[in-house]
């Protein structure tokens, strides 16, 4: 069963410019997480996806970041027009469930996009 | 003030060594506490996963909980070389409350 997967891994980009990740879940996880690690920082959470809405978008930072998940798949998060503090690694995770099993409420990570706006 | 606090380290142990790693924090309502392990250029992958209060063993790492004091530990006995890594706890509440909370990380070396 293939895992996270994230495209790019690596972008570089100039100030005002445009960029989009792509995160594909796990197939059948119905929950997906972007995440975002600013160097020397924790990562913190960005938003949640079930399926195609948007549950928690409470650690977007502005209104430069949109994040899409159409059909309930794949998603996007892109950053229009980027600036240099918008530059750290982005991760993408997903989950089963929700429930109270353990197993079903993994969140199973990607390797990351790591961003360079300069 | 964070809500989780993590040492960053780095932690350098000789092979064969235990190593405690350690996380602080302060919401209440955090229920589900994890480790993930990361190495470089890599997406965390978990190690543990524990709810509530207690212990939990698996292999060589044992994860406790206390959740009276808001501190949580991972250990790892007879270290190995290949367990160098950052180790990352993080934690979420119940629910639709999913989002996950995460220390800084801790680097570990473990050297031969």
């Amino acid at each position: 069963e293939a895992g996270v997967t994230q495209f790019p891994s690596h972008s570089v980009i100039e100030k005002g410019q445009t960029v989009t990740l792509r995160c594909d879940p796990i197939s059948g996880h119905d929950n997906l997480y972007w995440y975002r690690r600013v160097m020397g920082k924790e990562i913190k959470f960005l938003l949640h996806f079930v399926k195609e809405s948007k549950q928690d978008e409470s650690g977007m930072p502005n209104n430069r970041f949109l994040a899409e998940r159409t059909g309930g798949t794949y998603s996007t998060l892109k950053v229009q027009p980027a600036e240099l503090e918008d530059s750290g690694v982005y991760f993408c995770a997903s989950s089963q469930d929700l429930g109270k099993s353990l197993a079903k409420n993994i969140q199973y990570f990607g390797a990351g996009t790591r961003l360079s706006v300069l | 003030q964070k809500e989780v606090e993590q040492d960053p380290g780095p932690l350098s142990v000789p092979e064969g060594a235990i190593v405690s790693l350690n996380c602080t924090y302060s919401n209440s309502a955090f229920q589900y506490f994890m480790w993930y392990r990361q190495y470089s250029r890599k997406g965390p992958e978990l190690l543990m996963y524990t709810y509530s209060s207690g212990n939990k063993e698996d292999g060589r790492f044992t994860a406790q909980v206390d959740k009276s004091s808001k501190y949580i530990s991972l250990f790892i006995r007879d270290s190995q070389p290949s367990d160098s890594a950052t180790y990352l706890c993080a934690m979420r509440g119940t629910g639709t409350a999913s989002k996950l909370t995460f220390g800084t990380g801790t680097r570990l070396q473990v050297t031969l």
